[in-house]
């Protein structure tokens, strides 16, 4: 969707490397979301945020920094990527009155 | 532990004939469903939604079902076309405590022309 942007869409990094991947909203909603895509997995939430400067853990944070200074962005940060964190990852979006999730186009992550 | 499952990876379709997409649950405070289609290289999109307070929810061609005491639910596709053909995800979530959607690990469907 045109309103939900993530950058890069393809990265590949070398294990040990800080790398980081950007979503971007044009759509000023409150909740912001970050899932990682496996094979036999499906979609596993790794942080969330329900406003700037409020996040919260989800399924699968470990390895993971996120933040939120302003509203229309969330970065997810790997600090030092190793190879089992080669996915492809989503952000998602949501306003405050509705519970369905508007996903970005995805970012396929290779750590080598 | 997978708490959203989806038991058949793959599933292939006569072009106008019903496809059903199953989902099971191991949670019971889910109360809380979504349908997600998913085409290669791009995020998923929202298809529907039901509350645990339905049994069915319609939205065109797409009908979800839940059966609560089973813990499952369903998606329907009547007729089936052949842009129907993706991966779809079921997602679930007990909404009064917090914010985290559970997701199933997706059904492929093929809609044959």
């Amino acid at each position: 969707d045109a309103g939900i942007t993530q950058s890069p869409r393809y990265k590949i990094t070398e294990t040990g490397r800080q790398v980081t991947l950007m979503c971007h909203q044009t759509w000023s909603h409150s909740y912001m979301f970050w899932y990682r895509q496996d094979l036999g997995h499906g979609l596993r939430l790794i942080y969330y945020s329900a406003a700037a400067d409020i996040t919260d853990k989800g399924e699968v944070p470990d390895g993971y920094v996120v933040s939120r200074s302003k509203t229309e962005n969330f970065p997810l940060t790997l600090e030092s990527a190793t190879r089992s964190q080669t996915s492809v990852y989503f952000c998602a979006i949501r306003s405050g009155d509705a519970y369905e999730q508007y996903f970005g186009p995805g970012t396929r992550l290779t750590v080598t | 532990d997978q708490q959203v499952k989806q038991n058949s990876p793959s599933l292939s379709v006569q072009e106008g004939r019903i496809s059903i997409l199953n989902c099971d649950y191991t949670n019971s405070m889910f109360d809380y469903f979504l349908w997600y289609k998913k085409y290669p290289a791009e995020g998923p999109t929202f298809l529907i939604s039901i509350s645990s307070i339905k049994d069915k929810n319609e939205d065109g061609r797409f009908t979800v079902f839940l059966n609560k005491s089973a813990k499952h639910l369903s998606l329907h596709i009547v007729p089936s076309q052949p842009g129907d053909s993706a991966v779809y995800f079921c997602a679930a979530s007990a909404l009064n405590t917090g914010n985290q959607f559970y997701f199933g690990t997706g059904t492929s469907l093929t809609v044959i022309p």
